[in-house]
């Protein structure tokens, strides 16, 4: 069975250009997570979805940062303009049955502000 | 106040002893605790999850679980250079939100 896919794996931009990051989760799973994380930090949830629905986006900064998953099964993140805080490994997990269950982890898609 | 909480290290250990990993959490009602283990430069994977108060226990891994103390932990017995990793602490909060504590790095020394 394949993993969370993620796309690409390195992305180096310059500030206040836009980027975007792709993710497909494990074949069924119906809950979709998008993480960022600094180094030496853990993980930090941006945004939940279950299905097409984003149930959590509480900590997804608004102004620049947007997402979709509008078939409820692959998902793009997108920071438009970038900053330079914004560099760090961007996360995609996904789980069977929400929070409670497992989540799977893709390689995660590492940012460079320049 | 953070939500979750944990001793950054790195805590070092000889092969063969048990290594303790510690986590508190502000949310006295959470209900779902995990213990993720993270390689450098890879993405977290679950190592155990616990609810209920007391200890579970899965080969030489055991979580321990006081609601009381809002404190989890994670003992590794017979450590191996292999259990070298950053151990990361997470909670499902009574909101249904998910938090990671900042990670406990391990050094198993052979």
């Amino acid at each position: 069975e394949a993993g969370v896919v993620q796309s690409p794996r390195y992305k180096i931009i310059e500030k206040k250009q836009p980027v975007a990051f792709w993710c497909n989760p494990i074949s069924g799973h119906n809950t979709l997570y998008w993480y960022l994380q600094n180094l030496g930090q853990g993980p930090e949830l941006l945004i939940r979805y279950e299905n097409e629905e984003a149930v959590d986006d509480s900590q997804l900064p608004k102004d620049r940062f947007s997402a979709e998953r509008l078939k409820g099964v692959d998902s793009t993140l997108k920071i438009q303009p970038a900053e330079l805080g914004d560099s760090a490994v961007y996360l995609c997990a996904s789980s069977l049955a929400g929070d409670t269950d497992t989540q799977y982890f893709g390689p995660g898609t590492r940012l460079t502000v320049l | 106040q953070k939500e979750v909480e944990q001793n950054s290290g790195p805590l070092s250990v000889p092969e063969g002893a048990i290594a303790s990993l510690n986590c508190t959490y502000s949310d006295r009602g959470s209900q779902s605790f995990f213990w993720y283990r993270q390689y450098s430069g890879k993405s977290p994977e679950l190592i155990m999850f616990i609810y209920s108060n007391g200890d579970k226990e899965d080969g030489r891994f055991t979580a321990q679980l006081n609601k009381a103390s809002q404190y989890v932990s994670l003992l590794i017995r017979d450590s191996q250079p292999s259990d070298s990793a950053t151990y990361l602490c997470a909670v499902l909060n009574t909101g249904n939100q998910f938090y990671f504590g900042t990670g406990t790095s391990l050094t198993v020394i052979p």
